[in-house]
């Protein structure tokens, strides 16, 4: 019963293609998350947002828009792939408040390839 | 500026301990989390820490010193299956919703 789930699992799309990436979350949290890992990195946040309808720029927004039209849906959107965005995309939700908004719950991941 | 440092790599052997350290500067301090995260797989939530101290959870104890910028997560009784990247991700007050700053992450590895 995972709790946040994104789609699709991997990914291949070609330079200069869109590409949406989705997560869905069932943990009725505020919060969501959109984190790049890259081999030997740590996750970097891209996107997140705290309320439907509205999103906010992470660390590293460039090149990539994001999308809550629910509080249980987050797209991440790459409107132009890129090579450099090749990376593993990881979803996440939390509460709001406290220590609650220190304990990320994140999907198992896309692998996104950019050829 | 702000960052959040773990060395790359640390192994240990089956039965003994593990600490895996963490320095952070960031733009004020909220929290700091510990996550653990499998090969090919998901990082998972181990334990939060706020304030001075260790806070001890069993086989994952987690310590932290707010005025030297440091944590650590010490793992105790070692298994084999405990061999795996562990996260340590600090969350500042420099925005009103504050942002989680990960570390690049400590891969363990558990020896027979």
């Amino acid at each position: 019963e995972a709790a946040v789930t994104q789609s699709p699992r991997s990914k291949v799309a070609v330079t200069g293609g869109k590409v949406t990436l989705s997560c869905h979350q069932t943990n009725n949290h505020d919060y969501m998350y959109w984190y790049r890992q890259d081999t030997g990195h740590g996750l970097r946040l891209i996107h997140y947002s705290y309320v439907a309808d509205s999103t906010e720029k992470g660390d590293i927004p460039d090149g990539y828009k994001a999308s809550r039209p629910s509080q249980e849906n987050f797209s991440l959107i790459l409107e132009l792939a890129s090579l450099s965005q090749t990376a593993v995309y990881f979803c996440a939700s939390s509460d709001l408040t406290g220590a609650s908004q220190n304990t990320l719950y994140f999907g198992a991941g896309t692998r996104l390839s950019v050829l | 500026g702000q960052g959040v440092e773990q060395p790359d790599n640390l192994m240990s052997v089956e039965g003994t301990f593990a600490r895996v350290n963490c320095t952070y500067s960031t733009s004020g301090f909220n929290g700091l989390s510990w996550y653990q995260q499998r090969e090919g797989h998901a990082p998972v939530f181990l334990s939060y820490v706020v304030l001075d101290g260790l806070k001890d959870s069993g086989h994952f104890s987690t310590f932290l010193s707010r005025s030297n910028g440091y944590s650590y997560l010490l793992l105790t009784e070692l298994q084999i299956k405990d061999s795996a990247s562990y996260l340590c991700a600090v969350r500042d007050r420099g925005s009103a919703l504050g942002r989680l700053h990960f570390g690049a992450g400590t891969q363990l590895i558990v020896i027979p």
